[in-house]
């Protein structure tokens, strides 16, 4: 069964700081796909990343930067100089090759004051 | 892009009443739509996943009955809420797949939601 953990609930930062979103991953496929996601408080969820298993490249776009180590099956994510806008609910989501449903996390709420 | 639109974005309605939420792809036709439900402050719940012109396939402990999936065309799904119930009220939000592969697992998109509130 795949899982998709993130320890993190909230974390709370000030404007400019860097910050590290957790994803802790379990699945017993060799080939598999990783996603973020991030919900503002208007609800809707925006497509960040997409990842499969075999590219472990880390990647960055922008102030965002993905850390995919498959060795602690991690894919965690970095805000980079954060900012108020980044205020949002972040989910990480696991899909099993041949699969097209979504595993999600539990979710961390980032809050970015000014 | 890759647009997914949902209507309506929020319905009050009367305990024992129907509801029917619209989720559409605007600009890339979806094979598979799938249905979630969100409680607040938690994650989302896959209802049940739609393939066009078959039937929903439902996720363990959701009521095939109650909540009505059709999947007419390419870019439409909805899902009815039938005799909705105060403990029905809930975030309901729709997902597109983009492509069709079979062994593919292309990314999924997201409509804006819609809040249910039954009185």
């Amino acid at each position: 069964a795949q899982k998709v953990t993130q320890a993190q609930t909230e974390i709370s930062v000030v404007e400019k700081e860097d910050v590290t979103l957790d994803c802790v991953y379990e699945t017993r496929d060799t080939t598999y796909y990783l996603f973020w996601y991030k919900q503002p408080p208007s609800g809707e969820l925006v497509f960040l990343i997409r990842r499969n298993s075999f590219d472990e490249q880390n990647e960055i776009s922008g102030r965002y930067s993905w850390n995919f180590q498959k060795s602690t099956s991690s894919f965690n994510f970095t805000i980079t100089a954060s900012q108020v806008v980044d205020s949002a609910v972040y989910f990480c989501a696991l899909s099993e090759m041949g699969y097209s449903t979504l595993t999600f996390g539990k979710g961390t709420m980032l809050l970015v004051s000014p | 892009g890759a647009v997914v639109s949902q209507h309506p974005s929020w319905v009050i309605c009367k305990s024992g009443t129907s509801v029917k939420i619209e989720c559409r792809s605007l600009d890339f036709q979806a094979t598979t739509m799938f249905w979630y439900r969100q409680f607040p402050k938690q994650s989302l719940m896959l209802m049940a996943t739609s393939n066009e012109g078959s039937k929903a396939t439902y996720e363990q402990g959701v009521e095939k009955d109650k909540f009505l999936i059709n999947h007419a065309s390419l870019t439409l799904s909805t899902l009815t809420v039938t005799s909705a119930h105060p403990e029905d009220s809930s975030f309901y939000i729709c997902s597109a797949r983009r492509g069709t592969s079979e062994w593919e697992t292309d990314t999924q998109y997201f409509g804006p939601g819609t809040r249910l509130t039954v009185l």
